[in-house]
């Protein structure tokens, strides 16, 4: 699987929206992009997940470039239970089972 | 739809000793990962069944095994455990029917060892 980066931390204020980024450089052709978060303590929470196109759900957006090498996470009006580790994952959709987790964007929504 | 059940939530437990952390999935899921989460080293794979069979493993200790029954229920054992097993640990469970499948995890299993 690609490898990605997001940076360790970011701060959003309530209300406002939240974009969250992610370099993944090296991706290839068939690999999706997932987006999880953990709020303290808890199991990881799936969010979002796209290929190519940019995607829309009741809980986030996803924009991806043309070029697939980074991608934004978008909570639109962010919330003090936004508060999370945010981890963007590439994976093989096909034929990879796992997961692999890296450090994550620790977002803190201040009021 | 019920999610995922993990059990128990909290365990303590002495060096040495053995331990089983059980995962029940989401009904119809067909397969189940599991995960240790710790400060150190994050979030990491453990090992994956589907089917009763282990399909993909981490890179952990003979000492941490798994298996899956028939209905999909999954257990995780780590036999004589060491202190750097403390942990959260974490199932998954999925279709792993389809191209980008969707994991969904259970509330973790939090084990202390002393």
């Amino acid at each position: 699987d690609a490898k990605t980066t997001q940076p360790p931390s970011m701060d959003c204020a309530e209300g406002r929206a939240a974009n969250l980024p992610c370099n993944h450089s090296t991706i290839s052709g068939n690999e999706y992009v997932y987006w999880y978060r953990q709020i303290h303590s808890q199991g990881p929470q799936y969010i979002i997940h796209g290929l190519k196109n940019n995607e829309t759900n009741e809980m986030a957006s996803l924009i991806i470039t043309e070029d697939r090498k980074s991608s934004t996470l978008i909570l639109p009006h962010a919330t003090l239970r936004d508060t999370a580790v945010y981890y963007c994952i590439v994976r093989v959709g096909a034929g990879s089972y796992q997961l692999t987790f890296g450090k994550g964007t620790k977002l803190s929504v201040i009021p | 739809k019920a999610g995922v059940t993990q059990t128990p939530r909290y365990l303590i437990k002495t060096r040495g000793q053995q331990v089983t952390l059980s995962c029940s999935p989401i009904s119809g899921h067909r397969s189940v990962s599991w995960y240790q989460q710790t400060p150190g080293q994050g979030l990491q794979f453990l090992f994956e069944y589907f089917s009763e069979t282990q399909r993909n493993k981490g890179n952990f200790p003979g000492r941490f095994s798994g298996r899956q029954f028939s209905n999909s229920r999954s257990e995780m054992n780590v036999s004589t455990l060491e202190l750097g097993d403390s942990a959260l640990y974490l199932c998954a469970s999925s279709l792993a029917a389809i191209p980008g499948d969707i994991q969904y995890f259970g509330a973790g299993t939090r084990l202390s060892v002393l």
